[in-house]
């Protein structure tokens, strides 16, 4: 397996853009998370997904946030409009099991002007 | 969900030295795993140890856990150049009624360096 792809690895847009951040997660992983990495809040965790259905969005900033996983196979994160301080590098993570060791992508960074 | 609180904030040690980081969780647990983090890269995984182990080795890792402090250490034995990352402790989620909650909880870890 390739491990969890995402796409893509930089964004640079302008304020009020919409940006689309994507995901696919490991084969057969039942799970899947999106995190935010900021050197001032560190790892925070955004919303994640069991079976493609969100379990726990608290993390999501605002309504500028959603996320999507129409398939086992496929999640997006969407930041509409998007703002200077959204800038910051997004993880996605897959696992097996709740609690079982985490996979993550190799992120995207995010430059919001 | 907790998360672990890793000790120090930040180690800088030479190459070939050991390194060890320590962990301290709030709540009992049945696993402790660990993670690195490279500059600019996603997290890694590197060990999950069980409650009902005191100590696992990969490689050159040595995790060791006492249940009964609460906190568990990671060892890096003749440290080199590229273990040069940030190192996190995770403790399982907590779990609830209906379930566990699925996701972990990391803390601000340990910064290492290794100097060549």
């Amino acid at each position: 397996d390739a491990g969890v792809i995402q796409s893509p690895r930089h964004e640079v847009t302008e304020m009020g853009q919409e940006v689309t951040l994507r995901c696919k997660p490991i084969s057969g992983h039942d799970y899947l998370f999106w995190y935010r990495q900021t050197m001032m809040r560190g790892l925070e965790l955004l919303i994640y997904f069991n079976n493609n259905v969100p379990i726990d969005d608290s993390g999501m900033p605002e309504d500028r946030f959603s996320a999507k996983m129409p398939n086992a196979s496929f999640s997006t994160l969407k930041i509409q409009p998007s703002e200077p301080r959204d800038s910051a590098v997004y993880f996605c993570a897959s696992s097996s099991l709740a609690g079982n060791e985490q996979f993550f992508g190799p992120g995207t960074r995010l430059t919001v002007l | 969900s907790q998360q672990g609180e890793e000790d120090p904030q930040a180690l800088s040690i030479q190459e070939g030295e050991n390194a060890t980081m320590n962990c301290s969780y709030k709540t009992s647990i049945n696993n402790l795993q660990w993670y690195r983090q490279n500059s600019g890269r996603g997290l890694v995984h590197l060990i999950l140890i069980r409650s009902n182990e005191r100590e696992k080795h990969s490689g050159r890792l040595r995790v060791t856990l006492d249940t009964s402090k609460k906190s568990s250490s990671l060892l890096i034995t003749a440290s080199r150049a590229a273990d040069t990352a940030s190192y996190f402790c995770v403790p399982p989620p907590r779990v609830n009624y209906g379930g566990s909650q699925g996701n972990l909880i990391f803390g601000k870890g340990t910064k290492l360096s290794v100097k060549p």
